[in-house]
């Protein structure tokens, strides 16, 4: 079993809807969660952590936790054709542990 | 601005021609590493290191070395490179010593190794 899991996608959803990303972890005694995005070619770039159960805001962005569950997710409202691209959820152990991403598109 | 640089970013090379490519940071960060993405993959750690003159291996060593001299640079070094290792290069950089927290991503290098 993977560490940490994520659909590959992609993810298709129309402009102004609301992306769902998720991602399922096995190591119950994580501790922080990140959400990075990648642009294709390009480096990823941390947009989000969380590190206790619940949701986190940041402007468009939500990330939820339920650590009982072992997922988190990602929430982007309004999305825009600008962010399309790859979502990585990374989550700490003894290190940080990436999943393979979701390609989310988001069309006009 | 605080930065982690990688250089080159685009290198072409050929089967057994060593080469390094260089990492700084200028955030004073204790922890470094790198990491290989090949697609379906995802990203997957070669070396890190926790500070000066501490380095271990990640997942996937075979075939890299790396040093840490200083705090700021940790440069990956292929003796020889094989086509297998043709593939994006990410160095990255965390305070933490653990690097189990948020980590902060240099530009990335492609390497083509014919």
């Amino acid at each position: 079993q993977k560490e940490v899991e994520q659909n590959s996608g992609p993810l298709s959803v129309p402009e102004g809807a609301i992306a769902s990303l998720n991602c399922t972890y096995s190591d119950r005694g994580s501790q922080s969660f990140f959400w990075y995005r990648q642009y294709s070619g390009k480096s990823p770039e941390l947009i989000m952590s969380i590190y206790s159960n619940g949701d986190k805001e940041d402007g468009r962005f939500t990330a939820q936790l339920n650590k009982a569950s072992q997922y988190v997710s990602l929430l982007i409202r309004d999305s825009q054709p600008s962010d399309s691209a790859t979502y990585l959820c990374a989550v700490n152990t003894d290190k940080l542990i990436f999943g393979t991403g979701t390609r989310l598109q988001v069309f006009p | 601005e605080a930065q982690v640089t990688q250089n080159p970013r685009y290198l072409i090379t050929v089967t057994g021609k060593k080469l390094t490519v260089t990492c700084s940071q200028n955030m004073n960060h204790e922890y470094m590493s790198w990491y290989r993405q090949d697609p379906g993959l995802g990203l997957r750690q070669i070396y890190y290191s926790m500070n000066v003159e501490v380095t271990d291996k990640g997942d996937v060593p075979e075939g890299y070395k790396v040093s840490r001299k200083e705090k700021r640079n940790f440069p990956l070094i292929l003796e020889s490179p094989s086509p297998n290792q043709t593939s994006l290069y990410f160095c990255a950089s965390s305070f933490m010593t653990s690097g189990a927290n948020e980590q902060f991503f240099g530009p990335g290098t492609r390497l083509t190794v014919l």
